[in-house]
């Protein structure tokens, strides 16, 4: 089981839904989480992270991280076709290595 | 400030062949981290280093792939005889201990080909 799980998509969605992003993780001793967004052909950037649990919001994009389950959610309101792009979740280890999901593609068309 | 800057952005060789990346690390950075992505395995870390010192190699799939750092604004990344299967980008990224320490920032990647 890896360590980070991610549905890899794609997910396509009309400009201006909601958008739903979900990881999974194995280990309870993750405290930062991560999401990255990767443009195509780039390198990925970091978009949001949190520590430990619940929710941490900025501007159209909320993370949410609930330890009981395991899960990470990365919402985004009012999508735009600039969000087009994969998302990448991550948890950050105690020796500060990142370990990534696979990533999920969204398409966000007009 | 300049990102984290690699080279060459593109490359394609034949099996068997050298191949060598390179990374300029954000000024100031102490933490320098090389990545391989692929469709079926997504993103992969390979090593990473602090204060120029290797501190996780684990990642490195197999004695063809090395890397060094020798100073702090300069690492590179080899393989040695390259092979088919080591078709991939390639991605540097530097973080700082001191400033945000959980934001590494990733170069522009490598797309490396090797036929």
């Amino acid at each position: 089981q890896k360590e980070v799980e991610q549905d890899p998509g794609p997910l396509s969605v009309p400009e201006g839904a909601i958008v739903s992003l979900n990881c999974t993780y194995s280990n309870s001793a993750f405290q930062y989480f991560m999401w990255y967004r990767q443009y195509s052909r780039k390198g990925p950037e970091l978009l949001m992270y949190t520590y430990s649990s619940g929710n941490k919001e900025d501007g159209r994009f909320t993370a949410q991280v609930d330890k009981s389950s395991k899960y990470i959610s990365l919402f985004i309101r009012d999508s735009q076709p600039s969000d087009s792009a994969t998302y990448l979740c991550a948890r950050l280890s105690n020796t500060d290595k990142l370990i990534f999901g696979t990533g999920t593609r969204l398409q966000v068309f007009p | 400030d300049a990102g984290v800057i690699q080279s060459p952005r593109h490359e394609v060789t034949e099996m068997g062949q050298e191949v060598t990346l390179r990374c300029k690390p954000i000024s100031g950075h102490d933490y320098l981290f090389w990545y391989r992505q692929t469709m079926m395995r997504g993103l992969e870390l390979l090593i990473y280093f602090n204060n120029n010192v290797p501190i996780d190699d684990s990642g490195m799939p197999e004695d063809r792939f090395s890397a060094k750092m020798p100073n702090a604004s300069f690492s590179t990344l080899k393989i040695q005889p390259s092979e088919p299967r080591d078709s991939a980008v390639y991605f540097c990224a530097s973080s700082s201990s001191t400033i945000n320490r959980e934001t590494q920032y990733f170069g522009p990647g490598t797309r490396l080909l090797v036929l």
